[in-house]
């Protein structure tokens, strides 16, 4: 099976703008989740999605936002963009959102924000 | 609230050595434990997790991990450190949401580097 996989692997922006994320989940996955990854905070859940419902939201101002399509791809927006983005975005999938289930991740998305 | 801790920023071995990367958590409920490792510039790959049984977990690569109840504590281990392990590894335990145990969401260490010397 493929793995996860994100979309794109690198992005620059600048401040003020807003950018958006993909990921595709491992095939017959249906949950979803969205991380950030950083070397002063470590890594910091954003939210998790099961059948194109937000389930559980991680603490991060309303610019951060995601949303799940009936075929378990998911994409995460972040608006007005700061430079405190820049991160490693990591989406991770799992067959259910059970809480025994693995999660596996995709090799992230490098956002820059100058 | 769920929590876990990784004492150690960074562990040096010798290749050939045993390894361990130390791992304590404090959760209320039943504790699911995972472990990742990181290498540069990629995703977290799954090592192995804990869910319940047999307290000494096996996993991908030769890596193990001994879960004790006593001790929080659920340390990763393998008998013979090879160069190629030279990682980021991350210990996670799932977080209980709304009073239920069902939530995909992880709370992690802050990750141990783990550097193996030939």
């Amino acid at each position: 099976k493929a793995g996860v996989t994100q979309t794109p692997r690198y992005l620059i922006k600048t401040r003020g703008q807003q950018v958006t994320l993909s990921c595709s989940p491992i095939s017959g996955h249906r949950s979803v989740s969205w991380y950030q990854q950083t070397p002063g905070q470590g890594l910091q859940f954003l939210f998790e999605y099961f059948s194109e419902t937000q389930r559980n939201k991680g603490n991060f101002p309303g610019r951060f936002s995601g949303r799940q399509f009936s075929n378990s791809r998911s994409e995460m927006n972040v608006s007005t963009l700061e430079l405190g983005d820049s991160a490693l975005y990591l989406c991770a999938s799992s067959s259910h959102y059970a809480s025994t289930d693995t999660q596996y991740f995709g090799p992230g998305t490098r956002l820059t924000v100058l | 609230a769920q929590s876990v801790a990784q004492p150690e920023d960074q562990v040096n071995v010798a290749e050939g050595n045993p390894l361990t990367v130390k791992c304590t958590y404090s959760v209320s409920g039943n504790p699911y434990l995972f472990w990742y490792v990181q290498y540069p510039n990629r995703g977290l790959q799954f090592l192995l997790k804990y869910i319940t049984g047999d307290n000494l977990v096996k996993g991908s690569y030769g890596f193990e991990a001994e879960f004790n109840k006593s001790q929080t504590s659920f340390h990763l281990k393998k008998p013979s450190a090879l160069v190629s392990d030279s990682a980021l590894y991350f210990c996670a335990v799932r977080d209980s949401f709304l009073g239920s145990s069902n939530t995909g969401k992880l709370i992690f260490g802050q990750g141990t580097t783990l550097q193996v010397k030939p």
